[in-house]
């Protein structure tokens, strides 16, 4: 079972539509990213979050450490949010900064 | 400013042979991380450097895997005998520093061992 993981692996939807997008750890952590990969490799990253929620435009993160969950939202899709979205955890070990990555999930918004 | 660049975007060697692959932080950062992503997988963790010095290299896979970053900037991950398991896309980020900072990525240098 991987440390990270996320679901769904696929999600094709419409133009305009509400998207979530999951997240579940099993170890404890200090913080998790999530952060977008297009096609032909280029990772950006979108959040990193602790507690709460975060806000960017159209694209809403957040994370419930009880429940070691994180979901990222995106409001009125469009065929550009088209991509790889990854959540990232880093643990909770001082000086322990590396990620431990989740599979991705391969988001396909259709015009 | 510039961010993360790496060199050679593509890398296409044969089994047994010597690769370098060169990853040239945003100016100023202090922490830098090599990660590795076989296709249809996410990123995973090889090592990561505080300065000059490796803090973290247990990801690394075996011995055949080296990373140096001798004055603090650029970083060369470097993999000897290939073997063609190597073949994945390998990643550079830099932040800050360590502790709690975004990662910023580099493009990536795909690496293809025949």
């Amino acid at each position: 079972k991987n440390e990270v993981e996320q679901s769904p692996q696929n999600l094709t939807a419409q133009e305009g539509e509400f998207i979530t997008i999951n997240c579940s750890y099993s170890v404890g952590i200090s913080a998790l990213h999530w952060l977008q990969q297009h096609p032909g490799g280029g990772i950006v990253s979108l959040f990193m979050l602790s507690s709460g929620k975060k806000k960017h435009g159209r694209l809403i993160a957040t994370i419930n450490i009880q429940e070691k969950h994180s979901s990222l939202h995106i409001t009125a899709s469009h065929p550009r949010d088209s991509a790889v979205y990854i959540c990232a955890a880093k643990g909770t070990n001082f000086g322990n900064e590396k990620l431990t990555f989740g599979t991705g999930t391969r988001l396909t918004i259709i015009p | 400013g510039a961010g993360v660049s790496q060199t050679p975007s593509n890398k296409v060697t044969e089994k047994g042979k010597y690769v370098e692959l060169r990853c040239d932080p945003i100016s100023g950062h202090t922490a830098l991380y090599w990660y590795r992503q076989s296709l249809g997988q996410g990123p995973e963790f090889l090592i990561y450097f505080q300065g000059t010095g490796a803090a973290d290299d247990s990801g690394l896979p075996n011995d055949r895997f080296f990373a140096v970053r001798p004055e603090g900037s650029v970083s060369t991950l470097k993999i000897q005998r290939t073997e063609r398991g190597d073949s994945a896309v390998y990643l550079c980020a830099s932040s800050k520093q360590a502790s709690g900072e975004t990662q910023y990525f580099g493009p990536g240098t795909r690496l293809l061992v025949l």
